[in-house]
């Protein structure tokens, strides 16, 4: 079975400064990964998602991930952290056959003002 | 959120009760799923259905049943509930797989139930 491992439960970071969230997925055959966000008290929301169209994938509010198969990794980037940008953040890679999403155990994103 | 309705948004039951969770949306999406999220666990799939009265187990399947009658609905059930199923229920829904393969998934907002 695929699976994500997120390093890190609870990152802080100041604002306006680099945000990185961690994601190293365990696949024998290129996957489809994903990265969600969640607000306090809502459901998921898709940023962003790599389908091997392209290693450097650009989402909403800012956010990147590049996909490094060498490394295993799906790391989340923005260049400056932003007071909304405090939330929860979950990897996701898909099964093979694409019908089972595997989510990371998610990284609590804090922003200090 | 594309049309996704979980409902209850909220549920305290008692032990050994059963209950019924519903999922409802109004995209039409033929993938529906359903997770639950525990602290230190993120989201674990339950069951998803690829089609009308076509369903299969997730991971932690055990104490669940499921139901798809129409397009629209997804219902998800605790056949008797047990303290270990207080979670947050999401609800999930993808449309068919586009030119790129995979769409990424359309979450609810939710339903917290506390067995107790």
């Amino acid at each position: 079975a695929q699976s994500v491992t997120q390093l890190g439960s609870h990152v802080s970071v100041s604002e306006g400064a680099l945000v990185l969230l961690r994601c190293n997925y365990s696949s024998s055959v290129p996957p489809y990964l994903f990265w969600y966000v969640q607000y306090p008290n809502q459901g998921l929301q898709l940023l962003l998602k790599y389908t091997s169209a392209a290693t450097l994938v650009k989402g909403i509010n800012g956010f990147e991930a590049e996909f490094k198969k060498s490394e295993t990794s799906f790391h989340l980037t923005k260049p400056s952290a932003h007071m909304s940008d405090a939330a929860e953040y979950f990897c996701a890679v898909s099964s093979n056959t694409g019908n089972q999403f595997y989510f990371g155990t998610g990284t609590s994103l804090t922003v200090i003002p | 959120d594309a049309g996704i309705t979980q409902s209850p948004r909220h549920k305290v039951t008692e032990t050994g009760t059963p209950v019924t969770l519903r999922c409802h949306q109004t995209e039409n999406h033929r993938y529906m799923y359903w997770y639950r999220q525990d602290p230190g666990h993120g989201l674990r799939l339950i069951h998803y259905s690829y089609g009308v009265k076509d369903t299969d187990k997730g991971e932690v399947s055990d104490g669940y049943s499921v139901s798809r009658s129409k397009t629209e609905d997804f219902l998800l059930t605790l056949e008797s509930a047990t303290s270990s199923q207080t979670s947050v229920y999401f609800c999930a829904t993808e449309t068919d797989r586009g030119r790129l393969g995979l769409e990424g998934y359309t979450f609810g907002s939710g339903t917290r139930l506390t067995v107790v």
